[in-house]
């Protein structure tokens, strides 16, 4: 099946500070997703992006399909960004997410 | 508002019961999912099913069974032979059915998910 990798695993982070994630996967890709999911469980739907770049506040998105990478870009971060972040995507010619193992980040006052 | 509803957010469950989960979306989306997710570890797909009376096994389906009787409902019994039940359910829907195209193609959306201890 897909493998999807995530990177870092973990990221601690003071608050204002930007930061990359990475999500690779090993083929191509109808679908794509980025999750966030907060210390209650909830995984919140930051990004549909199976190609292109979207932004949305101070986080953006951007998928090269072509090259089988996306990238998450959250900028001057708040201790409310805390979380695990997940990048989930959907094989063409399948038609279910699976999921990277995350990021974990940690961003203090 | 419309969303998905998982209930109950908490469920112990002694060895040998079967226990359900219940999941119900109002969003008239077609599909649905249920994965399992361990601590530190992303989610596996356990189960899918794409329209009412019809489903099918994902990654994990072992000791898990389904039903799809409404587009709005799709509960998850843990039966008691799932050796290793303790883990977070969470529940998803999408508005699309495989083969729709690239057309077609919508985000998924989650529930709050269930914890599930054996005690």
């Amino acid at each position: 099946g897909i493998q999807v990798e995530q990177s870092p695993p973990d990221l601690i982070l003071q608050e204002g500070a930007n930061s990359t994630l990475r999500c690779n996967f090993s083929d191509s890709v109808n679908n794509l997703q980025w999750f966030h999911q907060n210390p209650w469980g909830q995984l919140i739907n930051l990004f549909y992006i199976p190609s292109g770049t979207k932004q949305n506040g101070r986080l953006s998105a951007t998928t090269v399909a072509t090259e089988r990478y996306s990238l998450l870009y959250i900028s001057s971060s708040q201790t409310t960004d805390s979380g695990v972040y997940f990048c989930a995507v959907e094989p063409a010619g399948y038609s279910t997410l699976t999921f990277g193992k995350g990021t974990m980040l940690l961003v203090s006052p | 508002d419309g969303g998905i509803t998982q209930s109950p957010k908490y469920l112990f469950r002694k060895e040998g019961q079967n226990v359900t989960l219940s999941c119900e979306q109002n969003l008239n989306h077609d599909a649905m999912y249920w994965y399992r997710q361990d601590p530190g570890q992303g989610l596996r797909l356990i189960y899918y099913s794409q329209i009412v009376n019809d489903f099918q096994k994902g990654d994990i389906a072992e000791g898990y069974s389904v039903s799809r009787e409404k587009k709005e409902s799709f509960p998850l019994t843990v039966t008691s032979a799932q050796k290793n039940p303790t883990a977070f359910y969470l529940c998803a829907s999408s508005i699309r059915r495989a083969g729709s195209g690239p057309e077609g193609k919508y985000g998924y959306t989650f529930g709050s998910g269930t914890r599930l201890t054996v005690v």
